[in-house]
């Protein structure tokens, strides 16, 4: 079974507090993903990469960067969190080479609360 | 691009009772059809996906999507619902270049 395993399920960080979220998957995928999930809303891709170094604006980039250093491992920082940050984090992994048919699969998520 | 609606945020339904929760997305091109579930506290699962073929797809737990191309349509229905069907369950449609782009959500409470 493909396992995506993310480093927190819970966060509580402060304003202007930089933030790092992990993401690991175990089956050799080529591509990960950052979502954020809110309620009503559901899942806007922040950033994704297709390959080790490599990455790729989603829909709501801003006020976030990615870092790919190894292929099993997809990290999302918030350099200066801020209150509307608040969210759900959802990292997600998929083989082939870009195709659309391709499923995705996903980690747990972390709740990050920004105070 | 493609976008996908669903067109119920709020599912109420007994146990044992059918449901439907719909899904319309819009596309010029080849469509690539997912539904998955978030089930509390959890991350998303597929639940079922249409590639091609038969337009009815069937999950291993009872739900089944049919996709109907003139009405640009993935209902998902199940005959006969379970408490552990309590759930968020999102309809996706694949892109180019590796994403998948989601709908809003349909959360299914299933009471006694």
């Amino acid at each position: 079974d493909v396992k995506v395993t993310q480093s927190s399920r819970y966060l509580v960080k402060r304003t202007g507090e930089k933030v790092f979220l992990e993401c690991v998957q175990d089956m050799d995928h080529e591509n990960m993903f950052w979502y954020r999930q809110d309620p009503g809303l559901g899942l806007r891709l922040i950033y994704f990469s297709y390959d080790v170094k490599m990455k790729e604006k989603g829909d709501i980039p801003e006020g976030y960067s990615v870092s790919r250093e190894k292929k099993e491992r997809f990290s999302l920082i918030l350099e200066s969190a801020s209150t509307n940050q608040t969210s759900m984090y959802l990292c997600a992994s998929s083989g082939g080479t870009g195709r659309q048919q391709d499923e995705q699969y996903f980690g747990p998520g972390t709740r990050l609360t920004v105070t | 691009a493609q976008s996908v609606t669903q067109l119920d945020s709020q599912v109420p339904v007994f146990e044992e009772a059918p449901v439907e929760l719909r899904c319309n997305y819009s596309s010029s091109v080849s469509v690539y059809l997912f539904w998955y579930v978030q089930y509390p506290n959890q991350g998303l699962q597929l639940l079922l996906k249409y590639l091609s073929g038969s337009t009815l797809v069937e999950s291993i737990n009872g739900f089944e999507a049919e996709f109907n191309k003139s009405q640009t349509s993935f209902h998902l229905r199940k005959p006969s619902v379970h408490i552990s069907d309590t759930a968020e369950y999102f309809c996706a449609v694949g892109q180019p270049d590796y994403k998948l782009s989601f709908g809003a959500g349909t959360t299914v409470t299933v009471r006694a």
